[in-house]
C-alpha cells in the first residue's frame, strides 16, 4: 500500500530526499495523515514528521530545522527532505499512514522501508 | 517531553509461555498508547491502539492494559511467529509521537 523511493546513498552535508507512493486509498482522505519514521541500524524507532493532505505538517522538534515534508495529491504521494545530513542520519526510513479516528492516532500501515546510508 | 520506557529490553521464553512487557510514561498520558510488532527484517506492524484495542486480524493472545503512566502488553501463549521486537508508542495532539526503546522477544 505504501512504497518508499529515492536515493539510498547520500553524501554528508547534502539533502536526503524520499518519496512515498500510496497505492491503496486516497492521500486526500480526511481520516488519515501521512508520516515518516526512521530506525538507525540496530536501534529503535524515531518519528520524523507527519503531513496532512492540505500540506499542514508537524515535525519532531529534534529534526525540525532540517526537515521539510510535502504532499502531491495528483500523484497520491508525499515526500521527505532532510538537509545537511551526517552519518547519524543513516537509517531505514519508513513511510506510514496515520489513522485519525476520533481522538485516536495510530500508524496502521507501513512501507517496507528504505535503507539510506550517508557516506562520502 | 514525555519519555516512554519499556522493560525488559530483552526476554527469552518458551513456546506457550505467558510474556509480559511493561511501558512506563514519564507523565500521565491517559490511554494514548499503541503497540507495534517488528519482526526481523520487516517493517513495524500495528497490534493494538489505545492500550487494548486489537487491530483487525491480530490474534487474541495479544492483550494490553493500563492507563496513566503504567501499561502492560501480554502475549498469553507464546508462538514461534511472535519472535520480534515490540514497541509501545505514545501520541498526543501537539502532535508528537514517541516510541519506547523496544523489547526483543526471543524463543528459547
Amino acid at each position: 500500500q505504501l512504497q518508499e523511493s529515492g536515493p539510498r546513498l547520500v553524501k554528508p552535508s547534502e539533502t536526503l530526499s524520499l518519496t512515498c507512493s500510496v497505492s491503496t486509498g486516497s492521500i486526500s482522505s480526511t481520516s488519515y495523515s501521512w508520516g515518516w519514521i526512521r530506525q538507525p541500524p540496530g536501534k529503535g524507532l524515531e518519528w520524523i514528521g507527519t503531513i496532512y493532505h492540505d500540506g499542514s505538517a508537524s515535525y519532531n522538534p529534534s529534526l525540525k530545522s532540517r526537515v521539510t515534508m510535502s504532499v502531491d495529491t495528483s500523484k497520491n504521494q508525499f515526500s521527505l527532505r532532510l538537509s545537511s545530513v551526517t552519518a547519524a542520519d543513516t537509517s531505514v526510513y519508513y513511510c506510514a499512514s496515520l489513522r485519525m479516528w476520533g481522538r485516536s492516532r495510530f500508524f496502521d500501515s507501513w512501507g517496507q522501508g528504505a535503507r539510506v546510508t550517508v557516506s562520502s | 517531553d514525555i519519555q516512554m520506557t519499556q522493560s525488559p529490553s530483552f526476554l527469552s521464553a518458551f513456546l506457550g509461555d505467558r510474556v509480559v512487557i511493561t511501558c512506563q510514561a514519564s507523565q500521565d498520558i491517559s490511554e494514548s498508547l499503541n503497540w507495534y510488532q517488528q519482526r526481523p527484517g520487516e517493517a513495524p506492524k500495528l497490534l493494538m491502539f489505545d492500550v487494548s484495542n486489537l487491530e483487525s486480524g491480530v490474534p487474541t493472545r495479544f492483550r494490553g492494559s493500563g492507563s496513566g503512566t503504567h501499561f502492560t502488553f501480554t502475549i498469553r501463549s507464546l508462538q514461534p511467529e511472535d519472535a520480534a521486537t515490540y514497541y509501545c508508542q505514545h501520541y498526543d495532539h501537539v502532535p508528537s509521537y514517541t516510541f519506547g526503546q523496544g523489547t526483543k522477544v526471543e524463543i528459547k
